[in-house]
């Protein structure tokens, strides 16, 4: 099965600074990269996906990058505001995400400093 | 339009008693899976329907726990005889259909086994 590993664990960062959070995986034939966000006592909510032939995605503030040589995709924050206090979950699948369970990482908790 | 659903949304169970949690789908999803998250984790794949057929169910813990999806829509997941480890929230999603989309998560199921 998938190995699914997050950096970091717990990430704090001012109000307007960018945070970076970091998953690597082990399956080379994981072809869809998403990041889901939950808020305390909420669900999660998928904030941006990127798939196996596209290198970057961008919406608004936030960004994916997927590097597959590497096997390690990681999500990017611009101008953080409080709002964005939650934590981060990587799940990357080998058949896209409709037809399998997701295999999520431990989390990122990002904490946005005022 | 509506979301998916869960019910009840809290769960106090005796140690060896049966539970029922269900979820509604959002109409017209042909994927569905359950997850359990327990506290301060990712939410860890249970199993996964394409409409009523369950096409994989090596998550589940242990012949204690069953889903169904008789109808191919409302799913519910049977725990036999808790026990304290099965606390958690449990978490359904829904899927459009098989391929690399999103997962439109439930608000959950807690689960508090005592």
């Amino acid at each position: 099965g998938e190995n699914v590993e997050q950096h970091p664990s717990t990430l704090s960062v001012q109000e307007g600074d960018s945070a970076v959070i970091k998953c690597t995986y082990s399956d080379s034939a994981s072809n869809y990269f998403p990041w889901y966000k939950q808020e305390l006592g909420k669900r999660p909510q998928l904030i941006i996906d990127i798939r196996s032939n596209v290198g970057e995605k961008k919406d608004q503030r936030i960004a994916v990058t997927l590097n597959k040589t590497a096997k390690h995709f990681s999500l990017h924050i611009t101008e953080t505001q409080p709002e964005d206090s939650a934590v981060y979950f990587c799940a990357p699948s080998t058949s896209g995400g409709g037809a399998d369970g997701l295999t999520f990482g431990k989390g990122t908790h990002l904490i946005i400093q005022p | 339009g509506a979301g998916v659903s869960q019910s009840p949304r809290y769960k106090v169970a005796k140690r060896g008693q049966d539970v029922a949690l269900r979820c509604d789908p959002i109409s017209g999803h042909v994927s569905l899976f359950w997850y359990q998250q327990a506290l301060g984790q990712g939410p860890e794949f249970l199993t996964y329907f394409q409409n009523e057929a369950q096409l994989d169910k090596s998550g589940l813990p242990s012949d204690r726990f069953f889903a169904e999806r008789p109808e191919g829509s409302v799913s519910t997941l049977k725990i036999q005889r808790t026990q304290q480890e099965d606390s958690a929230v449990y978490l359904c999603a829904s899927s459009p259909r098989e391929g690399p989309y999103e997962q439109y998560f439930g608000p959950g199921t807690r689960l508090t086994v005592t």
